[in-house]
């Protein structure tokens, strides 16, 4: 089974300042076939379901801002907030789904300095 | 608009059975699989399995093997987890989420239930 983990376990970023996630896989994610990565980012807030940010492991979900981007291949990928809001407080998952079981990174809070 | 919307919270003893449902509308049921995963207080988040609703097959994190059964009925677009021999660490939200692709099994996930809470206590 691919095995997902992502650092750090938080972090605390000044508003305005970038902030970066890592993930990285325990095996490829990125098929062959069609060169895309199987790695998507989730955002949740408490109380709330997790939000597709990006899927493609760079790929945009409509309505996402721009502030939000991925990037990465193979085995490790990052998520970057350019400029951190107070609306992005919340914790952040990656998930491949590269195999047909989908397992997600253990999470990164996001906290204002 | 899609919507999935499943159902109340639930209090069960242990090795109860507890049966969640999520009823999908604003898109073709039938082409898109569903998810389902689940998240214990203050905890990560757990994918548990997945089901085509089309045809009825599933497939399960090895965790839940043997515990845990995902059913769906087209005529109502609503799919069914059930999880018996229930313990305490299984209190937890459980979410129905859908796959973003078409006729997908490997995608990522772009609409969500609002979660059910599952309280598992003697």
């Amino acid at each position: 089974d691919i095995v997902m983990t992502q650092s750090p376990d938080s972090l605390a970023v000044s508003l305005g300042e970038r902030a970066t996630i890592n993930c990285k896989s325990s095996q490829s994610v990125l098929y062959s076939s069609n060169n895309k990565n199987y790695l998507a980012w989730y955002q949740q807030k408490p109380g709330q379901p997790p939000k597709l940010l990006i899927y493609w492991a760079s790929t945009r979900e409509s309505g996402v801002p721009d502030r939000f981007s991925g990037s990465g291949s193979g085995t490790d990928f990052t998520l970057t907030i350019s400029s951190l809001q107070a609306e992005d407080v919340a914790v952040y998952y990656c998930q491949q789904y590269y195999s047909t079981l989908l397992p997600f990174g253990g999470g990164t809070k996001v906290e204002i300095k | 608009q899609v919507q999935l919307v499943q159902s109340g919270a639930e209090v069960k003893k242990p090795g109860a059975s507890v049966k969640v449902s999520c009823k999908a509308s604003g898109y073709t049921f039938t082409s898109y699989y569903m998810h389902w995963v689940r998240q214990a207080p203050g905890q990560g988040l757990e994918w548990m399995g997945i089901i085509n609703p089309s045809g009825g097959s599933t497939s399960y994190a090895q965790k839940f093997q043997g515990r845990v059964t995902m059913t769906r009925d087209t005529s109502t677009s609503t799919v069914y987890m059930e999880l018996s021999s229930l313990r305490s660490e299984d209190t937890a939200v459980y979410y129905c989420a859908r796959a973003r692709i078409e006729w997908e099994l490997r995608s990522d996930l772009d609409y969500w239930g609002q979660g059910t809470l599952v309280t598992v206590s003697s």
